[in-house]
């Protein structure tokens, strides 16, 4: 399986820091996806690499994604309490029809 | 433009009782994706459904559930004779393409089995 696999599982900081959680997962992919769940709601996609990519930005989210270390990282940069929610990598693996899978995610709390 | 439909949001059954969740993709999807998703965790693969073919059901149990996406209409998750266990957060989510595409997810249903 090549499920993600996020690290931490929870993670708690001041408003305005920075918090980065990462992603592992097992096998060759053909992109890496990042969601966002607000408690008791669907997932919202929050961006997407490839696997030639090594670094993307949307707004304050910078993501990297390691296909050598089958590794990514999801940095949120000036927290605020609104991004208080479970963040989850997503992956498909690179052949035909695959599934997307979803890790267990990185619950997120940020301090006011 | 309605994205990703849902229904019922909440459901309650008792056991042995069945229970049916719908879900009609956003407009020009093809692809649909079922997953389960239990109290603070993360969610589980289901089946993976295009237009009328089930590319991929790995992840549902081999009785008592099934899954299908007709021609026409929503895809339907069904489970059957339900037990206690099978209460959850069932989510759907529907892509335009397959292994490239953003996934777009309902709010859920949330089924309780007394």
């Amino acid at each position: 399986s090549q499920q993600g696999e996020e690290d931490p599982q929870a993670l708690s900081i001041q408003e305005g820091e920075n918090a980065t959680m990462n992603c592992s997962y097992k096998t060759s992919i053909n992109n890496l996806q990042w969601y966002r769940q607000n408690s008791g709601r669907g997932l919202v996609h929050l961006i997407l690499i490839r696997s030639n990519e090594r670094e993307k930005h949307s707004g304050r989210l910078r993501v990297t994604l390691d296909t050598s270390k089958k590794s990514s990282s999801l940095l949120i940069t000036a927290s605020r309490a609104a991004d208080t929610a479970s963040y989850f990598c997503a992956t498909d693996a690179s052949i035909r029809d695959d599934k997307i899978i979803f890790g267990k995610g990185t619950r997120l709390h940020i301090l006011p | 433009n309605a994205g990703v439909m849902q229904n019922p949001r909440h459901l309650v059954r008792r056991r042995g009782q069945e229970a049916r969740l719908r879900c009609s993709p956003m407009k020009g999807h093809s692809h649909v994706y079922w997953y389960r998703q239990l109290p603070e965790e993360g969610l589980k693969f289901m089946v993976y459904l295009q237009k009328e073919n089930i590319i991929d059901e790995s992840g549902m149990p081999k009785e008592r559930f099934s899954a299908e996406f007709p021609k026409e209409g929503p895809s339907i998750l069904r489970i059957q004779q339900v037990v206690r266990g099978d209460s959850a957060a069932y989510f759907c989510a529907s892509s335009s393409t397959v292994n490239t595409g953003e996934l777009f997810f309902g709010e859920g249903s949330r089924l309780t089995v007394l």
